[in-house]
């Protein structure tokens, strides 16, 4: 395992639907974020893990959000009851300790019709 | 507030030319600074970060910054661009917490044209 990965890359989801996203971090490393991209912005910040503990949840995390990192190991994202505004990628990132570089997955973009 | 803003778009430049990317920033507290690259629907892949010590910072493919602690500045810099080079590169700054979760501006786009 070279890097962080995630599954699925693309999906395409009808509204009002839920969806799950998966992300498995390099092995060592103990810290795990979620972001979200939209077209032309910057990723932004949606919920971190230190180990299996959800320390912090951004407000951009609504209800129908939900994440969870069940033993430290892998992190699942579920969006439930899908909304067009929900149309984007959904990057994982994962790193050691505080200062260092987090390293990223390639995403998964979601399209909801 | 902790913010980072990259007041270019789109940066354009001949290959073979030296490349800038401007970043500035306004945090509370010591600044930990990164740069990011992104290619068409791929995901960031880190060039650089700063934490402390010397303000000339190297990193991958060439790449180097500049911390300019007076100006809040972190400028990403080449000397000479390759065609390659092109793609969409972020700022981002460490939130001054425990989480290390980054603030990232909105990107500029790096055109290199042979």
């Amino acid at each position: 395992d070279t890097g962080v990965s995630q599954d699925p890359r693309h999906k395409i989801t009808k509204r009002g639907q839920n969806v799950t996203f998966r992300c498995d971090p390099i092995s060592e490393h103990n810290r795990l974020y979620w972001y979200r991209q939209t077209l032309g912005q910057g990723p932004e910040f949606l919920t971190y893990f230190q180990n299996e503990a959800q320390l912090e949840k951004s407000r951009l995390l609504s209800d129908r959000f939900s994440a969870e990192r069940p033993k430290g190991s892998f992190s699942t994202l579920e969006i439930q009851r899908t909304e067009q505004g929900d149309s984007a990628m959904y990057l994982c990132a994962s790193s050691t300790r505080v200062n260092t570089e987090a390293f990223f997955g390639q995403g998964t973009r979601l399209t909801v019709v | 507030a902790q913010s980072v803003a990259q007041p270019e778009d789109q940066v354009n430049v001949a290959e073979g030319n030296p490349l800038t990317v401007k970043c500035t920033y306004s945090v509370s507290g010591n600044p930990y600074l990164f740069w990011y690259v992104q290619y068409p629907n791929r995901g960031l892949q880190f060039l650089l970060k700063y934490i402390t010590g010397d303000n000339l910072v190297k990193g991958s493919y060439g790449f180097e910054a500049e911390f300019n602690k007076s100006q809040t500045s972190f400028h990403l810099k080449k000397p000479s661009a390759l065609v390659s080079d092109s793609a969409l590169y972020f700022c981002a700054v460490r939130v001054t917490s425990n989480t290390g979760k980054l603030i990232f501006g909105q990107g500029t786009t790096l055109q290199v044209k042979p």
